[in-house]
């Protein structure tokens, strides 16, 4: 159980051009979604948090406009990435956590690769 | 501000060892510690959380311990696999739904 897909997995596209990725949670209702970004060998940093029918929480840094989260029910939650720039190719990983049983836990899709030529 | 520090540096081990990884954190009161695997090019998979108010958990091979008073976790696998080389997060959070900040991660290489 507890299983969060993504998709696309990989995907390349031009420089100015939109990216949108879906976050799905297959067999439960999060009640919270999270989006980190992660550079090669590095961690998981955090972008943003969202709640199912509210505006997301950005972490100090992330650019709201440009980092565009919408999580319009408790199964799915997209992160559209707007005039994408080379330096916003990156491994984006998003997760999931429900209020039932151990709340505390994230369950992570698969992460999404992007590169901006 | 808030820190948590892994050991940068990849651990080598030789298959049917015990491996240990530590979690140490400055400025920062959690209320749970987590820990995850990460395989290259995937997203971290879920393994052990520990809560403020207990000293050690295990599951299988598994064993993580927490120390508030030194503000670190260690984590174990016992009769270390190869199948076990990958990179280990630990987390910090305070509450159900709430943010958690992740460690840089430690790579386990566990060699034949």
């Amino acid at each position: 159980g507890a299983v969060v897909s993504q998709h696309p997995s990989r995907v390349i596209c031009k420089s100015g051009t939109s990216v949108k990725i879906e976050c799905r949670s297959l067999d439960f209702q999060a009640t919270t979604m999270f989006w980190y970004r992660q550079f090669p060998k590095q961690s998981l940093m955090l972008m943003a948090t969202s709640n199912e029918g509210s505006k997301a929480t950005y972490e100090q840094g992330v650019e709201k406009d440009k980092f565009l989260i919408n999580h319009a029910s408790l199964t799915l939650s997209t992160l559209t990435v707007t005039s994408a720039h080379p330096e916003d190719s990156s491994f984006y990983i998003c997760s999931a956590s429900f209020s039932g049983g151990a709340g505390e836990t994230q369950y992570f899709g698969p992460g999404t690769r992007l590169l901006v030529l | 501000s808030q820190k948590i520090e892994q050991n940068s540096e990849a651990l080598n081990i030789q298959e049917g060892k015990t491996a240990t990884l530590t979690c140490n954190y400055t400025n920062y009161s959690p209320a749970y510690l987590q820990w995850y695997r990460q395989d290259p090019g995937r997203g971290p998979v879920f393994l052990l959380l520990i809560r403020e108010n207990e000293k050690e958990k295990r599951k299988e091979r598994l064993k993580v311990t927490f120390d508030t008073t030194l503000k670190q976790s260690l984590f174990h696998i016992t009769a270390s696999q190869p199948a076990d080389s990958a990179t280990y997060l630990c987390a910090l959070g305070r509450g159900a739904g709430n943010m958690l900040t992740f460690g840089g991660g430690t790579r386990l290489m566990v060699k034949p």
